[in-house]
């Protein structure tokens, strides 16, 4: 049983779109964290959110931890090629190791 | 970039054979973590150490073990390996734990296929 899924699992967009990428789960969790992972290569983590209603933003990613650290979003504007990867949220309930979500794989086209 | 090598980066094998795949860190880090990524199912947990001989299980431990001897390297170790066992494995360290959890650095991956 998968504690966090993702959705959706495939996002396929043109440059310049938006989009949102959830994270549920039935579990609560102390902290949330993004990460995003290019062909090839390990996952990078992109932002850690803790409290409960928390938003972040870094450039064109809007990240928001749900108000009873259950889910979380992470909203792109205008998506950029660059943008292209395997997102991952990753949820920690104890002190020791972080349980990851499905993915979701978004590819932007120019 | 963090410091963290794993080897062999790609690995074929057959049903049955022992297999190790070893992940070397030069930063310190107390935490090092085994993950399998398949489709569909993101990251899975295999087995963690927080310490030297520290470890414990992740979430599908089955059919593999660990060792950590020195604080730099963490080896996973597949008995026998089976066809369920083809995966990208990635070695994950961690210089703190706790709330929130600790940065999570990833190695580059050892993509095992058992045949």
């Amino acid at each position: 049983t998968q504690l966090l899924e993702q959705s959706p699992q495939f996002l396929s967009i043109q440059e310049g779109e938006n989009l949102t990428v959830y994270c549920n789960s039935s579990s609560v969790f102390s902290s949330l964290q993004w990460y995003r992972q290019e062909p090839g290569e390990g996952p990078v983590l992109l932002v850690t959110v803790v409290t409960g209603g928390e938003v972040k933003k870094l450039k064109r990613l809007t990240f928001q931890f749900g108000d009873a650290r259950k889910d979380s979003s992470l909203h792109i504007t205008a998506a950029q090629p660059g943008d292209t990867g395997l997102y991952l949220c990753a949820g920690a309930r104890n002190t020791d190791k972080l349980i990851f979500g499905t993915g979701t794989r978004l590819q932007v086209f120019p | 970039d963090a410091g963290i090598t794993q080897s062999p980066r790609h690995k074929v094998t057959e049903t049955g054979t022992p297999v190790t795949l070893r992940c070397h860190q030069t930063e310190n880090h107390r935490y090092m973590y085994w993950y399998r990524q398949d489709p569909g199912h993101g990251l899975r947990l295999i087995h963690y150490s927080y310490g030297v001989k520290d470890t414990d299980k992740g979430e599908v431990s089955d059919g593999y073990s660990v060792s950590r001897s020195k604080t730099e390297d963490f080896l996973l170790t597949l008995e026998s390996a089976t066809s369920s066992q083809t995966s990208v494995y990635f070695c994950a360290i961690s210089e703190s734990s706790g709330t929130p959890a600790g940065k999570l650095f990833f190695g580059e991956g050892s993509r095992l296929t058992v045949l």
